[in-house]
């Protein structure tokens, strides 16, 4: 079985300030996907990123980078420097094969002015 | 190229009633999932339909069923609505069963009074 869990319910931080989202997974598979997704307000779902389980490199885009860890099963998301409109809810999720998403129950980041 | 749609967005139903929504996906794309949100269990896997055949199934009753049409159009129905079944549907599409980038919709919010 697959299982995604967000230890952190709820972070606030100040504007400007960095946050970092963890992540951990199991599942007995070898070949599987990491994603992040991004749930504004409105309710949409937002994809983020896309990692396989064969490329730990990290990744970099604009203020987002993630850190994946197959050692420690782990695929941590950072902002640095958040803004206002990062507030959201986040949600780490895994694919094995090409069954269902199984989702982390998410993680509120509110980012105040 | 346009969105995932959903309709419609807002649904107000009393228990006993039944419901369908509807899922349009990206152009091209033939593969359908639908996912339940609700605040306590979070984000579940209800079924995924590629050519118009249903592939997976998540842990529902039978009340909830689904099917797609030959333009990939795609269609949940909920029979015998429970108080329970309040929450924000999500419909994501994705190109294929085995691509695993899903794109999703705004969802429809289903309360049932």
């Amino acid at each position: 079985a697959q299982k995604v869990t967000q230890a952190q319910t709820e972070i606030s931080v100040v504007e400007k300030e960095d946050v970092t989202l963890d992540c951990v997974y199991e599942t007995r598979d070898t070949t599987y996907y990491l994603f992040w997704y991004k749930q504004p307000p409105s309710g949409e779902l937002v994809f983020l990123i896309r990692r396989n389980s064969f490329d730990e490199q990290n990744e970099i885009s604009g203020r987002y980078s993630w850190n994946f860890q197959k050692s420690t099963s782990s695929f941590n998301f950072t902002i640095t420097a958040s803004q206002v409109v990062d507030s959201a809810v986040y949600f780490c999720a895994l694919r094995v094969n090409d069954y269902k998403l199984s989702f982390g129950a998410g993680t509120t980041v509110t980012v105040r002015a | 190229k346009a969105g995932v749609t959903q309709t419609p967005r807002y649904l107000i139903k009393t228990r006993g009633q039944q419901v369908t929504l509807s899922c349009s996906p990206i152009s091209g794309h033939r593969s359908v999932s639908w996912y339940q949100q609700t605040p306590g269990q979070g984000l579940q896997f209800l079924f995924e339909y590629f050519s118009e055949t249903q592939r997976n199934k998540g842990n529902f009753p039978g009340r909830f069923s689904g099917r797609q049409f030959s333009n990939s159009r795609s269609e949940m129905n909920v029979s015998t609505l429970e108080l329970g079944d309040s929450a924000l549907y999500l419909c994501a599409s994705s190109l294929d069963p085995l691509n695993n980038e899903q794109f999703f919709g705004p969802g429809t919010r289903l309360t049932v009074l």
